[in-house]
């Protein structure tokens, strides 16, 4: 069965350095998300991309977040600079643009920042 | 999207039906239902939507209210794999359409 991969699954950073966060969706879903979840709390969106393009980045933290999806298929999100606060599971998710029933979620990124 | 609420957590024995209730008042004509699980250190998964019928497939069945305003997931025979924050969300059914996770029910089968 298909799955949305994500790298790495642990990251360790020290406060004021820059992280990044990959994420390969399943092949031909052409809407991808990238969700934040703050321990104890449900994931939150930061950012949807449909195709290469972004739809939505309401809730990203433009001056240290951005993301990126060049081709339209695997994604990055990157922190620059991390804070204290950043410290959270990073969830990738992907869905079909039609017959639309469930986006896949990749297995998260947990980053630590120290 | 509507909002949800739900009770934080509950316990259910192993072997026995779990019902997990949702309330959702606010809900829109248009607007489905949806359950999701988070296993612990894993991504949310996908188990079951509906819109004003009843439905069941391999992992749950989904029922709903007749006034659409709550419903319930019943889980027909918790094992201890079951063990996970269950989230209901309301949502429109259409590709492009974020998922709002409330807090969910930590749900913890009990042997």
């Amino acid at each position: 069965e298909a799955e949305v991969a994500q790298s790495p699954r642990y990251k360790i950073t020290e406060k004021s350095q820059a992280v990044a966060f990959w994420c390969d969706p399943i092949s031909g879903h052409a809407t991808l998300y990238w969700y934040r979840q703050i321990l104890g709390q449900g994931p939150e969106l930061l950012v949807q991309f449909q195709d290469e393009s972004v739809v939505d980045d309401s809730q990203l933290p433009k001056d240290r977040f951005s993301a990126e999806r060049l081709k339209g298929v695997d994604s990055t999100l990157k922190i620059q600079p991390a804070e204290l606060g950043d410290s959270a599971m990073y969830l990738c998710a992907s869905e079909q643009s039609a017959a639309y029933n469930e986006q896949f979620f990749g297995p998260g990124t947990r980053l630590t920042v120290l | 999207d509507a909002k949800t609420t739900q009770p934080p957590s509950m316990d259910c024995a192993e072997g026995r039906a779990a019902n997990l209730p949702c309330n959702h008042s606010t809900i829109s004509g248009n607007e489905y239902v949806y359950w999701y699980r988070q296993i612990h250190s894993q991504g949310p998964q996908y188990i079951i939507h509906g819109l004003k019928n009843n439905e069941t497939n391999e992992m749950a069945s989904l029922i709903i209210t007749e006034d659409r305003k709550s419903s319930t997931l019943i889980l027909p025979h918790a094992t201890l794999r079951d063990t996970a924050v269950y989230y209901c969300i309301v949502r429109l059914k259409a590709a492009g359409n974020k998922l709002t996770f409330g807090g969910g029910t930590r749900v913890l089968v009990k042997p």
